[in-house]
Formats: C-alpha cells, structure tokens, sequence
C-alpha cells in the first residue's frame, strides 16, 4: 500500500525557520516525483512544486519560487519542504503527493499524504 | 500561467439526482501529439486530503465509483455524478498538467 506519511502540526513564530517532512513508503521512492501543495484555510489548491528523488530534479511555481526549498533524502524515502523565514502568511496546511513518472513530473497526484498544518503566530 | 475557472462555486444536488461541475481553462489543454487532454479532477471531504477520481480528462482511478465520470476537451470539461450519495459531499477540484499544474478554485457540493 503506498503511503505518504508527513510531520506533526506546528506552530511557529515569524521569521522562524521550519523544514515539515513526506516519508513514502509502499513504493519505489526514487521512481515517482514528489509534489507539494498548499491549502490556505476555506481555500483551493494551490502547487508549489515538485521534486525526482531519484536525481533532485526540482520545479517550483513561480509563485512559490525563493520563497520555499523543495528537498529529498533517497537513502530515507523522505521529501521535505523548507522556509527560511516564516510570515503570518504562510499559515495553511501542506500536502505532500506523488505524481506518476510521466515527461517532466508534470502529471496528476495520485496518493496524497495527511497534510501537515503550519500556523505561524506571534 | 493556465488559469481554470470551475463553475458552480456551490452546487445542491438531491440524492439519487444528477450532479455537474463544470472546468474551464484559459487555453487548450489537448495535447495533439497524443489526443490526450491533460486535465484531473479531485474529490476533497471535510478534514481529508483531496482523492484522484479522474485523469486524462476521463480515465477513473482504480476504485472510484463508475457513478464519476469525467468528459469535454480542448477547453471545457465536465465532472458528472450520475447518482449523488450522502457521501459524495464534498469539494471538487479540476488540475491542469498541460503546462506545468494550476488547480481550479473548487467546488462546493452539498445535498438539497
């Protein structure tokens, strides 16, 4: 059975760091990207981007571009999603997903992880 | 960027009734290379994550319900419910992967 199993809830101050976590398992880890998702409260989706464990490949949404590091540690079949300097607005819930291994990565996500809630709050 | 709009925002629907939730995008999503349409849709219950239903505009994931079904092209697409269970509630997302991945802004369904 695949599974995506991601970090704990969090609460942060702004301008803390934070790096949340995707373990997959079920899976050949390296053979599937990895996407991350954002969903702000009573909102849509939104992509941030997606990474190839296998080689790192990554692609951000220019929306999200510099504003967010996308990694992989292979050797532990776990993707992270990383902020250098939080604000009050990146309080949302982030979905980490797998994409099947089509061209560039740019496909559907087909098996989404429980989603990791980041409030940032002074 | 490829911008979908989705329509209706909210829709009501009796049980045992047909339910529509339409997909627009900005421009063609019809790869004609491969006649394929680069266009997923999502099922979202409250609390959950969102759940594939449908890719290639109107491929069904192992599993899901033959009561979903997904159709259109090119432009405009269509998400049908032919017969609406208590436990299709839920919000309902249209994804283009054409050209990198933008999601609708959702779809609100709830039972009349």
């Amino acid at each position: 059975e695949v599974q995506l199993v991601q970090s704990a809830a969090v609460v942060k101050k702004p301008g803390e760091s934070l790096r949340i976590s995707c373990k997959g398992s079920g899976y050949s880890f390296t053979g599937y990207w990895i996407g991350w998702v954002r969903q702000m409260p009573g909102k849509g989706l939104e992509w941030m981007g997606i990474i190839y464990p296998g080689d790192s490949d990554t692609t951000y949404s220019p929306s999200f571009q510099g504003q967010v590091t996308i990694s992989a540690d292979m050797s532990i079949s776990t993707a992270y999603l990383q902020w250098s300097s939080l604000k009050a607005s990146d309080s949302a819930k982030y979905y980490c997903a797998r994409l099947p291994p089509y061209g560039s990565g740019h496909t559907w996500f087909d098996s989404w992880g429980e989603g990791t809630l980041v409030t940032v709050s002074s | 960027d490829i911008v979908m709009t989705q329509s209706p925002e909210f829709l009501a629907v009796s049980l045992g009734e047909r339910a529509t939730i339409n997909c627009k995008s900005s421009q063609s999503v019809l790869y004609s290379s491969n006649n394929k349409n680069y266009l997923a849709w999502y099922q979202q219950k409250p609390g959950q994550p969102p759940k594939l239903l449908i890719y290639w505009a109107s491929t069904r994931e192992s599993g899901v319900p033959d009561r979903f079904s997904g159709s259109g092209s090119g432009t405009d697409f269509t998400l049908t419910i032919s017969s609406l269970q208590a436990e299709d509630v839920a919000v309902y997302h249209c994804q283009q992967y054409y050209s990198s991945i933008t999601f609708g802004q959702g779809t609100r369904l709830e039972i009349k």
